[in-house]
């Protein structure tokens, strides 16, 4: 099974700031990496999927990059808004798999 | 507009059984696959369970092979979970996601969750 890592677990950043998660898989899933934004108490929402691409209505300040087993999504000017846990989505093969996430803090 | 509105969670014993639901509307719903994802209290996000849209193919995460069923029922829009001999570790939010095509994929549209607890 591919296992995936993502790194930091938390992060604590400004508003304007631009931080990047990065998400390592065990082996190479290609491009077939999802991105996901979580505020609490609330479902998942799609932001990246095939590790680049951005879904409709997702501000353009996120983007994903990487293919094979290393993987960054990068928020460039932090709003207050996006405060929240991210997880990346290995969607390769079956099993499918979820990194640990990353919670980004306000600093 | 999608939508995803589960149901049937709530409190279930150790080695009981509970069945959950998720009525889907705003897409034709047998032209994709559908999935399970949970969420145990202030943990990550773990897939449960994917079904192919004609219900063809189904995948399960080991964790609940043998215990759960994936299924769906595309003339009334609606996937189910048959969750058998639970534990306390199935304790979670429990999610169903439209896939973004037939078979796999990632998953663009979420429903809001429904909490199944597993207790005596």
């Amino acid at each position: 099974d591919i296992q995936m890592t993502q790194s930091p677990s938390t992060l604590s950043a400004s508003v304007g700031d631009r931080v990047t998660i990065t998400c390592r898989a065990s082996e190479t899933i290609t491009n077939w990496l999802a991105w996901y934004q979580q505020k609490p108490g609330k479902a998942p929402q799609l932001l990246i999927y095939k590790a680049s691409s951005l879904e409709s209505g997702v501000p353009s300040r996120f983007s994903g990059s990487g293919s094979g087993t290393e993987f960054t999504l990068t928020i460039s000017g932090l709003q207050p808004d996006d405060f929240a846990t991210y997880f990346c989505q290995n969607y390769n093969r079956f099993p499918y798999s979820f990194g640990q996430g990353t919670r980004l803090e306000i600093k | 507009e999608v939508q995803l509105l589960e149901s049937g969670g709530g409190l279930g014993q150790p080695g009981g059984s509970l069945r959950l639901s998720c009525a889907a509307s705003g897409f034709t719903f047998g032209s994709y696959g559908m999935t399970w994802v949970r969420q145990a209290p202030g943990k990550g996000l773990e897939w449960v369970s994917t079904i192919s849209g004609s219900s063809s193919f189904t995948y399960y995460a080991d964790s609940v092979k043998g215990r759960f069923t994936i299924s769906r029922d595309n003339s009334k829009n609606t996937l189910s979970l048959q969750m058998n001999s639970l534990t306390a570790d199935d304790t979670a939010v429990y999610y169903c996601a439209k896939v973004e095509r037939g078979g796999g994929g990632y998953f663009d549209y979420w429903g809001q969750g429904t909490l199944v607890t597993v207790s005596s």
